[in-house]
Parts: structure tokens; sequence; C-alpha cells
């Protein structure tokens, strides 16, 4: 069964600086990767999807990830990250379902 | 397009009180139907889940129940309300048998139990 691991709970950084949001999974067979957003008191929201083809995969709000099935990983990334995307981030995997990451708490400073 | 609807957004019940959550999505056919629960600090937890009325499959024992009484309706319930079951409560929906596009969650409900 598929499994995913978040490896930062927390990851603070100022405004303006990039920022790297780490995740690993474990599966047997090709998976679908996703990451969603969370706002305080707010549902979830897609980012972005990998399904196949590039392995660099672009979202909203300018956010992106990149897929690398070597590594078994799906980091999202920011070259320049805003107030506005304090936020809860979570990674996803889905084989047979969905399973879910920790979640990445981040928080960005002026 | 399809939407997903939550309600309420928040809730204040006493300890041994009952729950009543509710789920509707419109805009498609035969969803898949969950419900995740978020403590504070916390990942997603998943609940319950349902491929079709009638159809609920619970992935941990606890205290609350769930039931799809139409195509498009998912409910959670609870006869007794636990201190330990405040939380965040998400509503998703996904196109069965087609997990290329994902969950789509409602807004949630903040469940505090007083």
């Amino acid at each position: 069964a598929q499994s995913v691991t978040q490896l930062d709970s927390q990851v603070p950084v100022f405004e303006e600086a990039p920022v790297e949001l780490r995740c690993n999974y474990s599966s047997s067979v090709s998976v679908y990767l996703f990451w969603y957003v969370q706002y305080p008191n707010q549902g979830l929201q897609l980012l972005l999807k990998y399904l196949s083809g590039s392995t660099l995969v672009k979202g909203i709000n300018g956010f992106e990830a990149e897929f690398n099935k070597s590594q078994t990983s799906f980091h999202l990334r920011k070259p320049s990250v805003h107030i506005s995307d304090t936020a809860e981030y979570f990674c996803a995997v889905s084989e047979n379902d969905m399973r879910f990451g920790a979640g990445t708490r981040l928080t960005v400073k002026p | 397009s399809q939407t997903i609807h939550q309600w309420p957004a928040t809730l204040v019940q006493p300890v041994g009180s009952p729950l009543s959550l509710e789920c509707t999505v419109e805009g498609t056919s035969n969803p898949n139907l969950y419900w995740y629960r978020q403590a504070a600090g916390r990942g997603l937890q998943l609940l319950f889940y349902s491929v079709g009325i009638g159809q609920i499959s619970s992935e941990v024992p606890q205290n609350l129940s769930a039931s799809r009484p139409q195509d498009r309706q998912f409910i959670l319930s609870s006869k007794k309300l636990l201190l330990s079951d405040s939380g965040f409560y998400l509503c998703a929906w996904s196109v069965g048998g087609h997990l290329i596009y994902g969950y789509t969650f409602g807004s949630g409900t903040r469940l505090t139990v007083v």
C-alpha cells in the first residue's frame, strides 16, 4: 500500500525568500501525486498534480513541484513566497485510494 | 460545475449531545464521498467513505457513524458526543474510480465539544 511522508512539520521563511516543502512517497506501482493547500479554517484546495509526462508540474499561486521517480519524491517549491502563502500544505498519493501526508505548516514572516 | 456544500461551519455542542453534520454534492452523479477529521495540529484522518447509496466503510472504530441516504448526500452523526470528538471535519468527493482528478473538499465544520 502507498504511504506519504512530509519531512518537515513546520517551515518558517521570510517574505520573498524561496521555499521547498519536501514529500516522499512509497508505492509498488505507478501513482498519481498531489499537493493541496489549506488556509486557516478552510477546506483543502488542489495546488497541482502529477499524472504522467513532464516531471515538472506547475500549479496555482506560483507553486511548482518536481516528480523524481528514482528518489520517490515530489517536492513543492516556490521561488519567492508572500505573506498570503502562510497555510498548511498536504502532499497526497493515489494508488487504490488517496493517502495524505501529515502536513507542513508554512509560515511566511515579514 | 461541481460544488460541495458542508454545514454548519462551526458548532459548539455539550458532551453527551447528538451530532449531525451534512454534506451535499451538486453537478455530478455517483460520487465517492469521504469524511475526514483534523485534530488540532494533526493531519487528516479518514473516518468514513462511501462508494454508493447505503454503502459505508469505516476506517477507524469510534463514536461516530455515517450514512448516505441519497446519491449526493453524506451525513456524519453521533448519538452522544465525547470531548475527544472535537476537531475540524471535512467532507470530500471524488469521481468514482478515477483518482486522477483527486479529491474536492468542502469548507469544513469546526466542532467544539464542551
